[in-house]
């Protein structure tokens, strides 16, 4: 297992609400992206942290928004749920220096669920 | 923008038997990552191979290897030896490093290995 945490597991939201998913990076990691992944797809591109701002972005509207931490940690939002926000999201870390550069450490992801 | 083609839904192989799973990209940048990724059912994305696109020559993880071929824009993974453990969906993915670290992954490759 890679050193990529996240949280919640699971999470059951309704239609309208608002939403807060966490991951914590691999020790040493000073970027982090964050992906969309609906049933039986790939993984889609929401965005990119790198110290604390953020550098690359999918195809997702302004509702989906993030944040990363002085010690590299970081937060996904989504406004205002809709049903097909529901899928699992993942939390990928990285570094930009040595061999494993942008090789990206996935967590095991959270279950989002819009009724 | 870039693509991930992986064309083949579904593959299967006979335990300790050799597999080969397809991906072709579009691209239009000179410098990129290409990975492939296993992601067991209902568990974490597993990191297998690494490939830079300005290396010619084929990157190899112990029965993991793959077919690179830059000017034809595809990028197999062949798996040696097949074992139970390697049943799972194969993901293609290509980073991008001109545009902040963009990344897009194919639709996966679900590999069945029968006993």
């Amino acid at each position: 297992e890679t050193g990529v945490t996240q949280s919640p597991t699971h999470l059951i939201k309704t239609r309208g609400q608002q939403v807060t998913l966490r991951c914590s990076s691999q020790s040493g990691h000073n970027t982090v992206s964050w992906y969309q992944q609906a049933l039986g797809q790939g993984p889609q591109f929401i965005f990119q942290y790198y110290r604390e701002e953020e550098n690359g972005r999918g195809n997702f509207p302004p509702r989906f928004s993030g944040l990363q931490f002085p010690n590299y940690s970081s937060e996904l939002n989504v406004n205002a749920l809709e049903l097909d926000d529901s899928a699992l999201y993942l939390c990928a870390s990285s570094t930009r220096a040595g061999d494993d550069t942008d090789t990206q450490y996935f967590g095991p992801g959270t279950r989002l669920t819009v009724l | 923008a870039q693509t991930v083609t992986q064309s083949q839904p579904e593959m299967s192989v006979q335990e300790a038997e050799t597999v080969t799973l397809s991906c072709t990209y579009d691209t239009s940048e000179s410098d990129y990552y290409l990975f492939w990724y296993k992601q067991p059912p209902s568990r974490q994305m597993i990191l297998v191979i690494r490939q830079e696109a300005y290396k010619q020559q084929n990157a190899t993880e112990n029965r993991f290897s793959v077919n690179f071929q830059k000017a034809a824009k595809s990028f197999s993974l062949k798996i040696s030896d097949s074992q139970l453990g390697d049943a799972a969906m194969y993901f293609c993915a290509y980073i991008s490093l001109t545009n902040a670290g963009k990344s897009t992954f194919g639709d996966g490759t679900t590999l069945t290995v029968k006993p």
